[in-house]
């Protein structure tokens, strides 16, 4: 299984601003996922981040809203642009393991006021 | 990916047999069944997976009907720290195979 961890673990936000989210992984992965947590609400794949390439975003999120990069095996930011409540939200990134399981890390939970 | 039925909520006293149920009687062939469970405030960990046989871990068994139209998650012996929502995905298992979560069991285990 892989570690993984997140920062920041919570922030608040005002709205129109920024919030980049790190994702650090202790071993090399080649695909790294992020997800959205809406509050009392089931995870949403936000979109897949491959290292070389451009991130694949699901249908409904887009790349000037949630720019990923993806410099190395190891690591991954999210940026949450432009800030506003309907963002407020658990953020989560995850792996793929050898089975095609995915682990998760411990989430950010983002509040905008 | 196959849809997934599962009952909203379930409790289970400490110490019992946690049975979690899943339809999914639209299951392709080559589509794998994944279990999930996310405790409240942490990210979502996985638990088991399997194709058509049954299979066992140090977390839980998996049971597939012979016609895989339906499975059950078994916690032998259920403790507080199992309380948490318990996801059942159907998926086809490829390199960037994403995880569709439904709405999940909520599982509360109780003295």
């Amino acid at each position: 299984s892989a570690v993984i961890s997140q920062k920041p673990s919570r922030d608040i936000c005002q709205r129109g601003t920024s919030l980049t989210i790190q994702c650090q992984v202790d071993s090399q992965v080649t695909m790294m996922f992020w997800y959205r947590q809406q509050p009392g609400q089931s995870l949403t794949l936000i979109a897949t981040a491959n290292q070389g390439s451009e991130a694949t975003y699901e249908s409904g999120f887009v790349i000037d809203k949630f720019p990923i990069s993806r410099p190395n095996l190891t690591f991954s930011t999210l940026t949450v642009s432009n800030m506003s409540p309907e963002d407020s939200s658990i953020y989560l990134c995850s792996v793929q393991g050898e089975v095609y399981e995915q682990y998760f890390g411990p989430g950010t939970r983002l509040t905008v006021t | 990916d196959a849809k997934t039925t599962q009952p909203t909520s379930m409790d289970c006293a400490e110490g019992r047999a946690a049975n979690l149920p899943c339809n999914h009687s639209t299951i392709s062939g080559n589509e794998y069944v994944y279990w999930y469970r996310q405790i409240h405030s942490q990210g979502p960990q996985y638990i088991i997976h399997g194709l058509k046989n049954n299979e066992t871990n140090e977390m839980a068994s998996l049971i597939i009907t012979e016609d895989r139209k339906s499975s059950t998650l078994i916690l032998p012996h259920a403790t507080l720290r199992d309380t948490a929502v318990y996801y059942c995905i159907v998926r086809v298992v490829r390199t960037a195979s994403k995880l569709t979560f439904g709405t999940g069991t909520r599982l509360q285990v109780t003295l």
